[in-house]
């Protein structure tokens, strides 16, 4: 089916543990980001991508690592989870166009650290 | 200070009301706005775009004044489904990064 697709839906990870959130768009979209969105600042840009093999950090990078060897996907690695990367976590992919280009969103990826 | 300012709420109304939203955003080279909507435990989805001009889709209509730096969103006679979270958002052109406000809460009630 046609969309974006995050997996897996929910994770439970201990601390220090590296974890794997991934994410797919069906619709060859250039431009690719990573979320997350905890209560009290809403959705926070993580990681970035423009085409593949093109990532740039946004606004909270630090723990996590992307990779984007192929325009469809892009996985986001936390290296070692941390309590405090509790949190949900939305990938969304949009097309190039100079104005109001909608992005579109997974349906999230739940990750508790224990 | 956040780049995207929203009151938090939460707006509790009565179904049929009229209720308005309102943002600041802090990026003057900002060159897109939007609303997004945001059920609860779901994904953010666009409920529209804002032109300078203001323009209006069905019950909701969406102003933005590039002066002020400032978005609004008013929902004329709500429903219970208009229930949600409304997310004001800015887009930066360069790097088609949307930034998000921390989102309005809004509950309809019957």
């Amino acid at each position: 089916d046609a969309g974006i697709t995050q997996s897996p839906r929910y994770k439970i990870t201990e601390t220090g543990r590296q974890v794997t959130l991934m994410c797919h768009q069906t619709w060859s979209h250039s431009y690719m980001f990573w979320y997350r969105q905890d209560l009290g600042h809403g959705l926070r840009l993580i990681y970035y991508s423009a085409a593949a093999d093109i990532t740039d950090k946004g606004e909270v990078p630090d723990g996590y690592v992307v990779s984007r060897s192929k325009t469809e996907n892009f996985p986001l690695t936390l290296e070692s989870a941390t309590r405090s990367q509790t949190s949900v976590y939305f990938c969304a992919s949009s097309s190039p166009g100079q104005y109001n280009t909608e992005a579109f969103f997974g349906q999230g990826t739940r990750l508790t650290v224990v | 200070r956040k780049e995207v300012e929203q009151d938090p709420g939460p707006f509790n109304v009565p179904e049929g009301a009229t209720v308005a939203f309102n943002c600041t955003y802090s990026n003057s080279a900002s060159q897109s706005f939007f609303w997004y909507r945001q059920d609860c435990r779901k994904e953010p989805k666009l409920l529209m775009s804002v032109y300078s001009s203001g323009n209006e889709d069905g019950r909701f209509t969406a102003q933005l004044n590039r002066a002020s730096q400032y978005i609004s969103l008013l929902i004329r006679d709500s429903k219970l489904s208009d229930s949600a979270t409304y997310l004001c958002v800015t887009h930066s052109g360069s790097a088609r990064q949307l930034t998000f406000g921390s989102g309005t809460q809004l509950t309809v009630l019957p």
